[in-house]
Formats: C-alpha cells, structure tokens, sequence
C-alpha cells in the first residue's frame, strides 16, 4: 500500500492568519484530490489536480500539485472558522483506477 | 435526495449481533466503495464494486460482507463483528472509467459502535 503523509498532523491557528498543508508520497500519481471533512459528515471533495505544476484556486484556497505528481500543497489565505475540519489528500496511481490512497489527514482549527 | 446517503446514522450493536448497512448514490455513478475510518488512521478502503462486481477486496475478515444488487445500492452485513470494528463507515461513488477523474463522492457515515 502506497502511503501519502501530510503534515502537519494537528494545527490551531487564529482567524485571518494564513496556512498551509502538505501532502507528499514517494509514489507518482496520475491525479491528486483534496477532501474536508466536518465532524459528523463524509469527505466532501474541494478539488482535482492533474497536471505536474498545475495550481487552482477556490476563493481563498490554492491548491498544488508538484512537478513529479508526487506531492501537493494547500494554501489557505485569511482563514476563517469555517475553515475549521480535517483536511485529507488522496491520489490516483493510474489513470481511471478507481481506487484511491488517502492520506493521514490534517486536522485544522480556526480560533475567532 | 440528492448526492450519497447511508442509514443508518449510528447504530450499537453487540458482537452476537447481525445488521446491516446500507447506502445509496443518486448521481448516476457506476463504481461504489466501503471504507472505514477509525480514530488516528488513515481511511482504510474495504470494498470496491465496478457495475455491480466487486473489483476490490482489501483484505476484510469475512464478518464484513458487502452486497451490490445494483449500481444505485450497496450495502455491507455484519455479523459477530469486535469492538475493535468500532469506527465510522463511509460510503463512496464514482464514475469510474472516467479518464482522469476519478474523485469520490462521500456519505455523510454511520457511526458503528460494538460492545
């Protein structure tokens, strides 16, 4: 099984600051997705990337994918409690393989 | 409704117990999933269904048994499970085949309890 880390494990940061959030594997992946997950509540998907190098941006997330496909990054800009949840990468070792290897997960709380 | 839904919500069971549960997907997706989610893991996958066959089994003691009647349902029976089976159980789909895209889309869980 291929293991994705992400780090950090747990951050607490205050409301307005900026953040971001790693996620790396030694395995190449043939797309990457982004997940938050609220208490309670299934991950919900925020985005897919594809291309090595390739940036999107979803209000005030920037997401990365690297240049070897082997890692990415969430960036979030001016957080805001509702920020706040456990924020979970997953890759895709081929193209149409249904089966995804998520990560270890960060859990991310935003303080008024 | 919309999206992936899973009843039910939580359910207490104990070991001698049988239950089932049971999920459906109204997004017109081919490809369904079970995992399981436990405190301090990663998301394990468990099942993995491709037009109603199963195409993945990662290794799930028999006490878990997954059931695809159609692409629309998926269900999983349990039966004299462990108090270590305690965890949340999610339910996923997609449109599998689908070139690149191959993201998941995610029930809300239900939260097992074993005693």
């Amino acid at each position: 099984t291929q293991l994705l880390e992400q780090s950090p494990q747990f951050l607490s940061i205050q409301e307005g600051e900026n953040l971001t959030v790693y996620c790396n594997s030694s395995s190449v992946f043939s797309s990457l997705q982004w997940y938050r997950q609220e208490p309670g509540e299934g991950p919900v998907l925020l985005v897919t990337v594809v291309t090595g190098g390739e940036v999107k941006k979803l209000k005030r997330l920037t997401f990365q994918f690297g240049d070897a496909r082997k890692d990415s990054s969430l960036h979030i800009t001016a957080a805001q409690p509702g920020d706040t949840g456990l924020y979970l990468c997953a890759g895709a070792l081929s193209f149409g393989n249904e089966k995804l290897t998520f990560g270890t997960g960060t859990r991310l709380t935003i303080i008024p | 409704e919309t999206g992936v839904t899973q009843t039910p919500r939580h359910l207490v069971m104990g070991m001698t117990n049988k239950k089932s549960l049971k999920c459906e997907q109204h997004l017109g997706h081919n490809a369904m999933y079970w995992y399981k989610q436990s405190a301090k893991k990663p998301l394990e996958l468990m099942f993995v269904y491709n037009f109603k066959e199963q195409t993945e089994n990662n290794s799930v003691p028999s006490r878990f048994s997954p059931e695809c009647p159609n692409s629309s349902h998926l269900f999983l029976h349990l039966h004299t499970l462990q108090p270590e089976d305690s965890a949340l159980y999610l339910c996923a789909s997609s449109q599998a085949r689908d070139s690149r895209r191959v993201a998941q889309y995610f029930g809300p869980g239900t939260r097992l309890t074993v005693l």
